[in-house]
């Protein structure tokens, strides 16, 4: 099993622009999530999902957006790029009460 | 709004001291993890504690869930500089599995 993978790594964005980051599970997991997590602090909710067809928001989704067609994929879409957004993502998938997380995208908005 | 607060948000100790971490909301919570997470990587979990009043134990590592089921501490004897990192406790709401995490406290292991 891959696990919980992201692309890409890195990217730089253009404030304005639009960009989607991919988040991919071949653990089956029902239960799935992205955060943000800026320099030195703690992750921040954006949207999960508990299946495919379902998404809601948590903490911080404004200037995000979520879809869930597949059990496997949970792609997050930033329309119209801001320097707030600048920030690590992280896609995780949950069994149980244990969070798999992936490697990560490095963000930056200029 | 469901909030988890971690203190202290830093702390540098000398090697062999003990050290306890906290993590408090006005919310109850299912369940609480504890992570580690390491620069340039995503957070490793270390435990799960479910029942109010539980207490885990990972090598030097001691983790409580308050009775209340909406605090817990993680407490580490003897510190060694293999423990420096950034430590995350997380939240798991009744709700849909909605996990949130708390704002993570800094630790620095000097030799």
């Amino acid at each position: 099993n891959a696990g919980v993978t992201q692309t890409p790594k890195f990217h730089i964005l253009k404030i304005g622009q639009s960009m989607t980051l991919q988040c991919t599970q071949d653990m089956n997991h029902n239960y799935m999530y992205w955060y943000r997590q800026d320099p030195g602090m703690g992750l921040k909710l954006i949207y999960y999902s508990v299946g495919a067809g379902i998404t809601d928001k948590g903490e911080v989704p404004n200037g995000y957006n979520v879809s869930r067609s597949t059990t496997e994929d949970f792609p997050l879409r930033l329309e119209l790029a801001a320097p707030s957004q600048t920030s690590v993502y992280f896609c995780a998938s949950l069994t149980g009460s244990e969070q798999f997380f992936g490697p990560g995208t490095r963000l930056t908005v200029l | 709004t469901q909030l988890l607060e971690q203190s202290p948000q830093f702390l540098s100790i000398q090697e062999g001291e003990n050290l306890t971490v906290y993590c408090n909301s006005s919310s109850v919570f299912s369940s609480l993890q504890w992570y580690r997470q390491e620069p340039g990587e995503g957070p490793v979990l270390l435990v799960t504690v479910v029942t109010g009043g539980e207490v885990k134990k990972l090598k030097r590592l001691t983790f409580q869930f308050g009775d209340a089921r909406k605090d817990s501490s993680l407490h580490i004897t003897a510190a060694q500089p293999g423990d420096t990192g950034l430590y995350l406790c997380a939240g798991e709401t009744s709700s849909a599995s909605k996990i949130i995490f708390g704002s993570g406290t800094r630790l620095s292991i000097r030799p």
